[in-house]
């Protein structure tokens, strides 16, 4: 167990819906990552942020947008959901926002887009 | 896209065999790590290596890199069947390529181990 909680597991909706997916990092980590895993396009960074602040991008799309709270938990919001978003979203952690910094993954969520 | 290609997409052995897998990137880099994930599960980290750094241990794992190929293998000795998953390489980009010190890790598409008991 990495100390990284994600939720849902698993999530099933429609195309077009919107969907929020929620992350809590380790006790003490500041950087919040996602990332995205499909069978196409493998593992894919999407977006960082660090004690509230976005502090890189990944090719992420312009439906999807992240926000870290104030308590440091972290949501992707995904919208206009198409088919091919259809993945297993992870987020991690790392205590700071350095390069060398380790990151912790959570479980991952599991969409799937009919 | 992605940044590493590894080599080979699967790989099986039986147990107490050691197992190599190899990756390579195209950019300059800070560093980077290889990382495990058991059947689509969450993602462990495993090892780093520093771009100024050739070879490094941890247990059982032997990483080695070379910048001038661009390129990093991963050895496993011993393996065991609880070894089996796929193994991911990843980098973090240099500031020649462009990067920052921020922890962007670009994977490569992995390499499925599977030790045999």
């Amino acid at each position: 167990d990495s100390g990284v909680t994600q939720t849902p597991k698993h999530l099933i909706t429609a195309t077009g819906q919107r969907v929020t997916l929620r992350c809590s990092p380790r006790s003490g980590d500041l950087s919040v990552y996602w990332y995205q895993q499909s069978l196409d396009q493998g593992l894919q960074f999407l977006i960082q942020y660090y004690n509230g602040e976005e502090r890189a991008k990944g090719n992420i799309l312009e439906r999807f947008s992240a926000q870290q709270f104030p308590d440091l938990h972290s949501e992707l919001n995904l919208s206009s959901l198409e088919l091919g978003d259809s993945a297993l979203y992870f987020c991690a952690s790392s205590v700071g926002v350095g390069a060398t910094d380790t990151q912790y993954f959570g479980p991952g969520t599991r969409l799937t887009v009919l | 896209s992605q940044q590493g290609e590894e080599d080979p997409q699967a790989l099986s052995i039986q147990e107490g065999e050691n197992a190599t897998m190899n990756c390579s990137y195209k950019t300059s880099i800070n560093n980077l790590q290889w990382y495990r994930q058991n059947s689509g599960r969450g993602l462990v980290h495993l090892i780093l290596i520093r771009s100024n750094e050739r070879e490094k241990h941890s247990g059982r794992l032997r990483v080695t890199l070379d910048t001038s190929k661009k390129s990093s293998s991963l050895l496993i000795t011993a393996s065991r069947a609880a070894d089996t998953a796929s193994y991911f390489c990843a980098t973090v980009p240099g500031e020649r390529a462009g990067g920052t010190s921020y922890g962007k890790l670009t994977f490569g598409q992995g390499t499925i181990l599977t030790v045999h008991p």
